[in-house]
């Protein structure tokens, strides 16, 4: 059985720096993982597919790496609106999601 | 514009049954694989089930299979949850997804409705 592990839990950033979250599966997942941001009270929202490839209307600040097991979603230069909480997900095999890492000002 | 619209949800004792819908609009409902993803109060993203485009095959999670069923209504654009034998541990918003693939299934999701809250209460 898969699982997923985000960290850290929590990361403080100041806007306009950058944040580095990482995203690790007990088994190789391939390429086959996908990145969610969500804010307080409102669904998820697709960031990142295929490990690398950034969903509609996503800003370039955001971006992908990774394969097999350890994944990294990178936010260039926070703004506001992107202090939220990031999901990893496998779909290698049924569909499971990391812990979560919260993004919090700095 | 492409909308998922959940409803159904409320306070229903332990061993009872509720049924969720989620209405579609803005794509073509019928060519899209669609999944029920749920997140229990303060807590993270689970999986509960997928059904394909056509309905012709649904998978669940382990937590739900044996009482949790998904089926579609492509002639009204309509996803539903039948939920039966609820535990307090069903207890989450539950949220209905659309799969990214048009025709195939990848299992991730890129459309979410603004989901429905589902408590589990004596």
């Amino acid at each position: 059985e898969i699982v997923m592990t985000q960290s850290p839990a929590t990361l403080s950033v100041s806007p306009g720096e950058r944040a580095t979250l990482s995203c690790r599966a007990s088994q190789s997942v391939s390429s086959n993982l996908a990145w969610y941001q969500q804010k307080p009270g409102q669904a998820p929202r697709l960031l990142i597919y295929g490990a690398s490839t950034r969903a509609t209307g996503i800003p370039a600040r955001f971006s992908g790496s990774g394969s097999g097991t350890e994944f990294t979603l990178t936010i260039s230069s926070l703004q506001s609106e992107d202090f939220a909480v990031y999901y990893c997900q496998q779909y290698n095999n049924w569909p499971l999601f990391g812990g979560g890492t919260k993004v919090e000002i700095k | 514009q492409v909308q998922l619209v959940e409803s159904g949800g409320g306070v229903v004792q332990p061993g009872r049954s509720l049924r969720l819908s989620c209405a579609a609009s803005g794509f073509t409902f019928s060519s899209y694989g669609m999944h029920w993803v749920r997140q229990a109060p303060g807590k993270g993203l689970e999986w509960v089930a997928v059904i394909w485009y056509d309905g012709s095959n649904k998978y669940y999670a382990d937590s739900v299979k044996g009482r949790f069923t998904i089926s579609r209504d492509n002639s009204k654009n309509t996803l539903y949850l039948q939920m039966n034998s609820l535990r307090a541990e069903d207890t989450a918003v539950y949220y209905c997804a659309r799969d990214i693939l048009e025709w195939e299934l990848l299992n991730a999701f890129d459309i979410w409705g603004q989901g429905t809250m589902v408590t589990v209460s004596s």
